[in-house]
């Protein structure tokens, strides 16, 4: 199946500032989905993305699908301490999802 | 009802012990799944139940079985457990079976299971 490449592995911001997580894939992919998963949680669907340049924001939070479905990203803008966590991107493999490593956010107040 | 319960919270089990995990669900979704979560790693896909048949095991030990009693019930059955098994066990449900890419998945809290 499909395997979708995550980076960074880390990222230590100080509060305010801006977060990016990136997700590639050397295919074309159908849709990708992100997750949230905050220290000692369970992961939590945040959002999917279907068409090729696809742009969604939710509040601080942007998701784009690239043109040519085969990468995306998630960009926070203004950190808050809220926003510790660890973000999943998420691909199709075969009948099911897939995975990214994640991005482990941490936040200095 | 939006949400995926799991118990237990914490299962300490030996290697000789047989135990079992549930998980419950109650929004109509017919696909479930099971997930291993090692600590700083991503959700290690299990098994998968469309429509309560299996449809994908991925290639999980013996040790480990899986069951779907009903539509809204998923068990994991725990037998000669290692202690490379502990990890964190999470089960999930989609709205649509397997096949369909395009299903956001409800995660339960987890059942965090040590191997002694």
């Amino acid at each position: 199946g499909q395997q979708v490449m995550q980076i960074p592995q880390y990222q230590h911001v100080q509060e305010g500032e801006d977060f990016t997580t990136y997700c590639n894939s050397s295919t074309t992919l159908s849709n990708i989905q992100w997750y949230k998963q905050r220290p000692g949680g369970h992961p939590v669907f945040l959002i999917q993305l279907v068409k090729s340049g696809e742009v969604k924001k939710q509040k601080r939070l942007t998701f784009q699908f690239g043109e040519a479905k085969k990468n995306s990203s998630l960009h926070i803008t203004a950190t808050q301490t809220t926003d510790v966590g660890t973000y999943f991107c998420a691909g199709p493999g075969n009948n099911d999802m897939r995975f990214g490593a994640g991005t482990r956010l941490t936040v200095k107040p | 009802d939006t949400e995926v319960t799991q118990t237990p919270k914490h299962l300490v089990m030996g290697m000789t012990n047989k135990k079992s995990l549930k998980c419950e669900q109650h929004m109509g979704h017919r696909a479930m799944y099971w997930y291993k979560q090692k600590a700083k790693k991503p959700p290690e896909l299990m098994f998968v139940y469309s429509y309560e048949k299996l449809s994908i095991n991925e290639s999980v030990p013996s040790r480990f079985s899986p069951e779907c009693p009903n539509s809204s019930l998923l068990n994991l059955h725990l037998h000669a457990l290692q202690p490379e098994d502990s990890a964190l066990y999470l089960c999930a449900s989609s709205l649509q079976g397997s096949g369909s890419s395009y299903n956001e998945q409800f995660f339960g809290p987890g059942t965090r299971l040590t191997v002694l």
